[in-house]
């Protein structure tokens, strides 16, 4: 079964804490995507990282982070410096073979405050 | 350039009537998605449309139809709207259907209560 598992639910911090969104998948397949968005107060969805089995190399984009670790299923996101703009709630998500073609799973989410 | 539009915004309904949510896109993308996001549970998928022409059920297609007429539009219908339909609505697109995923760009929702 396909899984993705955000097990917190909501994180606070005061600003410019460091902070790591943890995101926990499950997947038999060898080949999948990982992705990560942000949603923001006004609710749409935005696109962050787009992440394939294949690469496990850590990506950085400004003060965003992103560790992919195969062995342990992880994809956590790691925002530095946080700001108050960063508040939101942020989803991970698996794109893998489901009934022959590929689908989104997401987790549940973890709402990110970040206090000025 | 739009991306995804989505109408109504949000919508109050009375249990029982009918509904379609709009949903259009202006990147001539393939692949066209409905979501319903509800507290505790993320985003889960309704139903999808690899191409113009073609559709299939996600994960929670019970209540819920779609057409896909052509490229650009992906409406979705309740039939008879009931309470649990409640939710925020998400139309998504990509480029590719079928083989390794590219990224789903979103719509900005549609809010529905049903009463």
């Amino acid at each position: 079964a396909q899984k993705v598992t955000q097990a917190q639910t909501e994180i606070s911090v005061v600003e410019k804490e460091d902070v790591t969104l943890d995101c926990v998948y499950e997947t038999r397949d060898t080949t999948y995507y990982l992705f990560w968005y942000k949603q923001p107060p006004s609710g749409e969805l935005v696109f962050l990282i787009r992440r394939n089995s294949f690469d496990e190399q850590n990506e950085i984009s400004g003060r965003y982070s992103w560790n992919f670790q195969k062995s342990t299923s992880s994809f956590n996101f790691t925002i530095t410096a946080s700001q108050v703009v960063d508040s939101a709630v942020y989803f991970c998500a698996l794109s893998a073979i489901v009934s022959g073609t590929y689908k989104y799973i997401f987790g549940t989410g973890t709402r990110l405050k970040v206090l000025a | 350039i739009a991306g995804i539009t989505q109408a109504p915004t949000s919508q109050i309904l009375a249990a029982g009537r009918r509904m379609t949510l709009r949903c259009t896109q202006d990147m001539r993308h393939n692949a066209m998605y409905w979501y319903r996001q509800d507290l505790g549970l993320g985003l889960r998928l309704i139903h999808y449309s690899n191409t113009a022409g073609t559709t299939g059920k996600g994960e929670v297609p019970d209540g819920y139809s779609v057409s896909r007429a052509n490229t650009d539009d992906f409406p979705l219908t309740l039939a008879s709207a009931v309470p649990s339909q409640t939710s925020v609505y998400f139309c998504a697109s990509s480029v590719l259907a079928g083989g390794p995923p590219d990224t789903q760009y979103f719509g900005p929702g549609t809010r529905l209560t049903v009463l």
